[in-house]
Formats: structure tokens, C-alpha cells, sequence
């Protein structure tokens, strides 16, 4: 069975510091773009970020440019988010996402994890 | 920037009824783009449909979707009391998007 699971969700003070994994099983993690994707309680989807296969790429939403970094570890099949500077409007559930290339490139997120939930507040 | 944009905000029906959920993109995208996905309180998303009408694996034949350009819908034929939820259309792209969301609740 395909699986993500997310940690490292908690409270964090406004301007600090978090770092998010999220560990896949039953696939090759090495085969697939991942993505972190969020939700501010009460609200929609909000895409974060992408990763390539093997790291060497990476995307951001406007919102988390120059504070949040992806990064991967195929030899662990562990998706991480680094979160600096955070701020109240960073406060989301925080799910990480397997992108999938359907057959006549179709693309879309597939597997998703249960979520982890990260609060910024004094 | 592409904005999608989904009416109604929030869908009325009883068991057994068919819903009818839009998806207008502020500009043309490609159908292979277009996904809808299914989000149940306290749950991850679920990816319903990909391609625009492609059904992913394991999901009932009363969801289809269809459209394309700027004008996409994601049809549910025959209310199932487990299909009262909240459902995202999304624009896979280089920074992929979604769109505010549709709830399906029950009248």
C-alpha cells in the first residue's frame, strides 16, 4: 500500500523555525516529483512547493519564496520542508503529495498523507 | 497567473440527486491539467479525476468530469450519502493551483 506520512508539526513562535518530513512507503520515492500542499483552518488548498526526482529542481508559491526550502532524501524516501521566519499566516495542516505522470501526460497528486498540523503563535 | 474560480460555493442536495460543480480557469489550460479532488472533514484530499475525465483507480463511475478551455465540471450522478464533502479543482502547471472549493453538503 502506497503511503506518506508527515511529522514535525507543532507550535513555533512567530519568526522561528520548523522542519517537516514526511516518509513514503510501498512506491520508489525516487520515481516521483513530490509536493507540499496546505490548509489554514477553515480554508482551501494552498500548494507550497515541488521537488524533483532527484532534488535538483525546486518551486515555490510566492508565499514561502526565500523562507521554506524543499529537499528530498531518496535514499531514506523522505520529503522535508524547512520552514524560517514563520509567521501566523503560515498556520495549515501541511500535507506532503506524490505527483504521478498519468499515461498521455496527464499529471496530478495522487497520494497524499494524513497531514501535520503546524501552528505559529506566541 | 491562472485563477480558477468554482460555483457554486456551496451545493444543497438530497441522496440520490445529481450535482453539477463548476471550475472556470481565468485563461485556457490544457485538459491534461486538470484534476478534481474530494476532501472529507478531518481527511487528506482525494484525487477523484485527472485529465479533466480520466477516473483514477477505485473511484465510482457516477463521477465524471468534462470540459475543457476555460469551462470544466465535475458531474456526481446519483448522491451517495459518502459523497457529501468538499471538492477542489486544480490546475497542474508549474505552480499548480487550486480553486476555493465546492461543498456538497445535504439539504
Amino acid at each position: 500500500e502506497m503511503q506518506l506520512v508527515e511529522s514535525g508539526g507543532g507550535l513555533a513562535q512567530p519568526g522561528g523555525s520548523l522542519r517537516l518530513s514526511c516518509a513514503a512507503s510501498g512506491f520508489t520515492f525516487s520515481n516521483n516529483w513530490m509536493h507540499w500542499v496546505r490548509q489554514a483552518p477553515g480554508e482551501g488548498l494552498e500548494w507550497v512547493s515541488r521537488i524533483t526526482t532527484d532534488g535538483g529542481d525546486t518551486t515555490y508559491a510566492d508565499s514561502v519564496r526565500g523562507r521554506f526550502t524543499i529537499s528530498r532524501d531518496n535514499a531514506k524516501n523522505t520529503l522535508y520542508l524547512q520552514m524560517h521566519s514563520l509567521r501566523a499566516e503560515d498556520t495549515a495542516v501541511y500535507y506532503c503529495a506524490r505527483d504521478h505522470l498519468f499515461a498521455s501526460g496527464r499529471s496530478a497528486f495522487d497520494v497524499w498523507g494524513q497531514g501535520t498540523m503546524v501552528t505559529v503563535s506566541s | 497567473e491562472i485563477v480558477l474560480t468554482q460555483s457554486p460555493g456551496t451545493l444543497s442536495l438530497s441522496p440520490g440527486e445529481s450535482a453539477t460543480l463548476s471550475c472556470r480557469a481565468s485563461q485556457s489550460i490544457s485538459t491534461n491539467s486538470l484534476g478534481w479532488y474530494q476532501q472529507k472533514p478531518g481527511q487528506a484530499p482525494r484525487l477523484l479525476i485527472y485529465g479533466a475525465s480520466s477516473r483514477t483507480t477505485g473511484i465510482p463511475d457516477r463521477f465524471s468530469g468534462s470540459g475543457s478551455g476555460t469551462d470544466f465540471t465535475l458531474t456526481i450522478n446519483r448522491l451517495e450519502p459518502e459523497d457529501f464533502a468538499v471538492y477542489y479543482c486544480q490546475q497542474y502547471g508549474n505552480s499548480p493551483r487550486f480553486g476555493p472549493g465546492t461543498k456538497v453538503d445535504m439539504k
